[in-house]
């Protein structure tokens, strides 16, 4: 059974509008919650972690939130760039420390267009 | 830096060969991992290992081992390579709290 769901499954943007991505998940517990950028052919890049509830995070023109009570989390990208096409991975785990298991969602593939 | 190299980078390979994907961490990190990635789906963890000369099985091990010689190094091994492990394969260390970093990929066809 799927425990970490994302939405939407795929996402056309124009270059410079906003997007929001979405992850609910069932996993328990919840330790944290890490998004990550799949560049096509490429590896997995850290883009922002969230640990505590009501988490809120920025890093850069990328930002995140946490709901642990809803088991829910966004990803919001601001003023997309042709570069930010990608897929974009929403992990949780069940641990704070390397004998956590990772759950990965499918991923939403973002494409901005010009 | 923070680095996890796989090699090699993409492989085909014949029904029924033998084939080793190697990964090397210099990230001093206990925890080393693979993975599988298929179209459309989640990565899916094969085998993991938290200190050298032992692993463990992950989620779906049938049809994979693996070695850990070292802290370093890990080798995910496929002795009978079969069409449905045609995929794209990722190694993954770990330290502690929530850190974690991911090599670029092994995209093997066996056909």
């Amino acid at each position: 059974k799927t425990q970490v769901e994302q939405s939407p499954q795929s996402l056309v943007v124009r270059q410079g509008e906003n997007c929001v991505l979405q992850c609910n998940y069932s996993v328990t517990p919840d330790n944290h919650l890490r998004w990550f950028k799949q560049d096509t052919g490429k590896g997995l890049v850290s883009l922002t972690v969230l640990v505590h509830e009501n988490d809120k995070t920025s890093n850069g023109r990328y930002s995140a939130t946490l709901d642990k009570d809803a088991k829910h989390s966004t990803l919001h990208i601001t003023a997309t760039l042709l570069d930010d096409t990608a897929t974009y991975i929403c992990v949780v785990g069940d641990r704070g420390s390397a004998l956590g298991r990772l759950h990965f969602g499918a991923g939403t593939q973002l494409i901005v267009i010009p | 830096e923070a680095a996890v190299t796989q090699s090699p980078r993409s492989k085909v390979a014949v029904t029924g060969g033998k084939v080793t994907l190697s990964c090397h961490q210099t990230n001093n990190h206990d925890y080393m991992y693979w993975y599988r990635q298929d179209t459309g789906h989640g990565l899916r963890l094969i085998h993991y290992s938290y200190v050298a000369d032992s692993t463990e099985k992950g989620d779906i091990p049938d049809g994979y081992k693996a070695s850990r010689p070292s802290q370093e190094n890990f080798s995910l091994i496929l002795e009978l390579a079969s069409l449905s492990q045609t995929a794209v394969y990722f190694c993954a260390s770990s330290g502690t709290n929530t850190e974690v970093f991911f090599g670029k990929g092994t995209r093997l066809t066996v056909v």
